[in-house]
């Protein structure tokens, strides 16, 4: 199994453009999460799928943030527009079992996005 | 709310030390407790996990037991080695008002080994 997997590893943009984000879960696993990793806030959870349907969105900063995932093989995270301040590295991990918690969740290597 | 509070780092010990990680929590009812450690430009993955009350799990030489008197899940292992070095994160799963188990990671401890 080639795992979760991300791209691009890495991104450097100018503020005020957009930035896309890619993650393929792994092939069965019903439940995806984007994640937000940095020094200051340490890991957040930005927005969890089951099905391919959002279910919780309340970790979005704002609307220049959004996410789809249009089957169950692919998802997207969108900066539109991009800030200095949305710099991080960005994790999408997937899960075996919808909505239960006590299950593993599996994390891409992230995309280490730069907004200059 | 859900909360993780662990030991701040960075940690270092020499090679074949015993090395302790604290991790207390807060949340009601029993939450399933995990450890995830993230090794240099990785994503995380899961260390150990354990789901109720005086569970012990363990992985790699690494042990950490659920318990529920003293909110702790504390990482344990007898003797470090150089390749253990990497970013540690304690984690809890409980009910959220989405209807599904959320997890909430703490901020991270980082373990040097020294040779």
């Amino acid at each position: 199994d080639a795992g979760v997997i991300q791209s691009p590893r890495h991104e450097v943009t100018e503020m005020g453009q957009e930035v896309t984000l890619r993650c393929k879960p792994i092939s069965g696993h019903n439940s995806l999460f984007w994640y937000r990793q940095t020094m200051m806030r340490g890991l957040e959870l930005l927005i969890y799928f089951n099905n391919n349907v959002p279910i919780d969105d309340s970790g979005m900063p704002e609307d220049r943030f959004s996410a789809k995932m249009p089957n169950a093989s692919f998802s997207t995270l969108k900066i539109q527009p991009s800030e200095p301040r949305d710099s991080a590295v960005y994790f999408c991990a997937s899960s075996p079992i919808a909505g239960t918690g006590s299950d593993t969740q599996y994390f891409g290597p992230g995309t280490r996005l730069t907004v200059l | 709310g859900n909360s993780v509070t662990q030991m701040e780092g960075p940690v270092t010990l020499s090679e074949e030390a015993f090395l302790t990680i604290n991790c207390t929590y807060t949340a009601t009812g029993y939450p399933s407790l995990f450890w995830y450690v993230q090794y240099p430009g990785e994503g995380l993955q899961l260390l150990l996990k354990a789901t109720k009350a005086d569970d012990k799990g363990s992985n790699k030489g690494f042990e950490a037991t659920y318990r529920k008197e003293t909110t702790s899940f504390h990482l344990e292992k007898g003797s470090v080695q150089v390749s253990d070095s990497a970013v540690y994160f304690c984690a809890l799963a409980k009910g959220s008002s989405g209807g599904y188990q959320k997890v909430t990671f703490g901020t991270g401890t980082k373990l040097q080994v020294i040779p």
